[in-house]
This record gives C-alpha cells, sequence and structure tokens, in this order.
C-alpha cells in the first residue's frame, strides 16, 4: 500500500512550457484534490474531483487542467508555466467529500515546481 | 469567500514550555480537521472533530471545537523538539465539496 504518489519530485520550466503533475493512490479513495502551498499563505485548492470522470474548481484554477479517468489518477496538467506557478504541489485524497469526512486527506510528498 | 484564519503565524518556545494555536472560521463549519507537516515534509492529518464543544486529546496535543463550531484550537503541553512543524486546521466550505485551510502556524522549539 504505497498511499498517495506524487512524481516527480523536483521540477524547474522555462517560462510558456507545459508540462504535467502526476498522482496516484492506491486506497479506492473517491475524493482526490490539488493543493498549492506558498509560504504564509497555507493550502490553497487548485482543482478536485469527487470521483472518476467528475472534477471541478478550487479557488486558484486559472493555469491548470485536470481530468480522472480512472479512480486511482488525477494529473494536474500547467498549459503555460508562468513564474507566479513556482510552488510546491500537494495531491490529496480521501474516501468521503469535505463535509462527511472521516479520517482526514491523506497527502503526498508534493512536487517543488520552480518556474524561470 | 468563506476564510478560515490561524493566529499566531509564528510561535517560538523552550522546550517544555505550552504551545497554543487558534483557529477561526468566518463560517460555521461541519467539521474541522488539524494537520502537522514537518520543515520540507507533507501534511499528516492529526485529529478530526466534529460536535459542538467537542475535546479530543492525543497524549500532550489537545484539541478543542468551539460552541458555535466556528473556531478550534490545538494546545500542546510541555513541548518536546518533535513537535516543531507547521499546524494548520481546515474545514469543509458551505457546499462541502471543497477543503479551505488556515495559513498555519509554524512551531519553533529551542532546546
Amino acid at each position: 500500500n504505497a498511499g498517495v504518489t506524487q512524481t516527480p519530485k523536483f521540477q524547474v520550466l522555462k517560462t510558456g512550457q507545459s508540462m504535467t503533475l502526476q498522482c496516484a493512490q492506491d486506497m479506492n479513495h473517491e475524493y482526490m484534490s490539488w493543493y498549492r502551498q506558498d509560504p504564509g499563505m497555507g493550502l490553497r485548492l487548485i482543482h478536485y474531483s469527487v470521483g472518476a470522470g467528475i472534477t471541478d474548481q478550487g479557488e486558484v484554477p486559472n493555469g491548470y487542467n485536470v481530468s480522472r479517468s480512472t479512480t486511482e489518477d488525477f494529473p494536474l496538467r500547467l498549459l503555460s508555466a508562468a513564474p507566479s506557478q513556482t510552488s510546491v504541489y500537494f495531491c490529496a485524497s480521501s474516501y468521503d467529500n469535505p463535509r462527511t469526512l472521516l479520517d482526514g486527506y491523506t497527502f503526498g510528498s508534493g512536487t517543488r515546481l520552480t518556474v524561470v | 469567500g468563506q476564510q478560515v484564519m490561524q493566529i499566531p503565524q509564528y510561535q517560538h518556545v523552550q522546550e517544555g514550555e505550552d504551545f497554543t494555536t487558534y483557529c477561526n472560521s468566518s463560517t460555521t463549519l461541519s467539521n474541522i480537521q488539524w494537520y502537522k507537516q514537518r520543515p520540507g515534509g507533507h501534511p499528516v492529518f492529526l485529529i478530526q472533530l466534529v460536535k459542538s464543544g467537542e475535546v479530543k486529546k492525543q497524549k500532550r496535543l489537545t484539541f478543542q471545537f468551539g460552541e458555535a463550531k466556528k473556531n478550534s484550537s490545538l494546545h500542546i503541553t510541555a513541548t518536546q523538539t518533535t513537535d516543531v512543524g507547521t499546524y494548520f486546521c481546515a474545514g469543509p466550505n458551505t457546499g462541502g465539496f471543497k477543503t479551505i485551510f488556515g495559513a498555519g502556524t509554524r512551531l519553533f522549539v529551542k532546546a
């Protein structure tokens, strides 16, 4: 049982490049989400999914796309990287949605992205 | 929009001193969660509170949920160097499908 696996752990991109951050979980969790963490700003929700085939926007969705073709995978795509997207990105999953959540989220180890 | 605020932003303590962080939501929460993130690590779930006025303990950590379900606190008794890190509170938004995190309180413990 690996939990939530994120790849890559580190990435440097040039402005305008695109890339996909991978997130996979093996716990059969229905709910998955992406957060970005910036100093002094806590964790801000980018996109979330309540199940395969269903995604929705969080607080800061601009510049990012997601898809959920399977229960296990929830990739985050940066369409055209900008320096403002330099951040640490965390994927998190849970059995339930936030209102009925019982055991909290399981977080991946994060991807540290730098856009130059 | 809905906000979850935490104070203080930073706290420096001497090992053995107590520590408290406070969390306040702009709206009533159906539940509140607490997470700990060690430096360079990822958030790890500590506990969830659901009932008004609920108090839960985990060894030296005491968690409280306010009567109005809009505020919460985490108290650590006799801090140790292993307690260093950032403590986050989080709760669902009004619609129930998004979790909003506070900005966190970073704890420094001097041996």
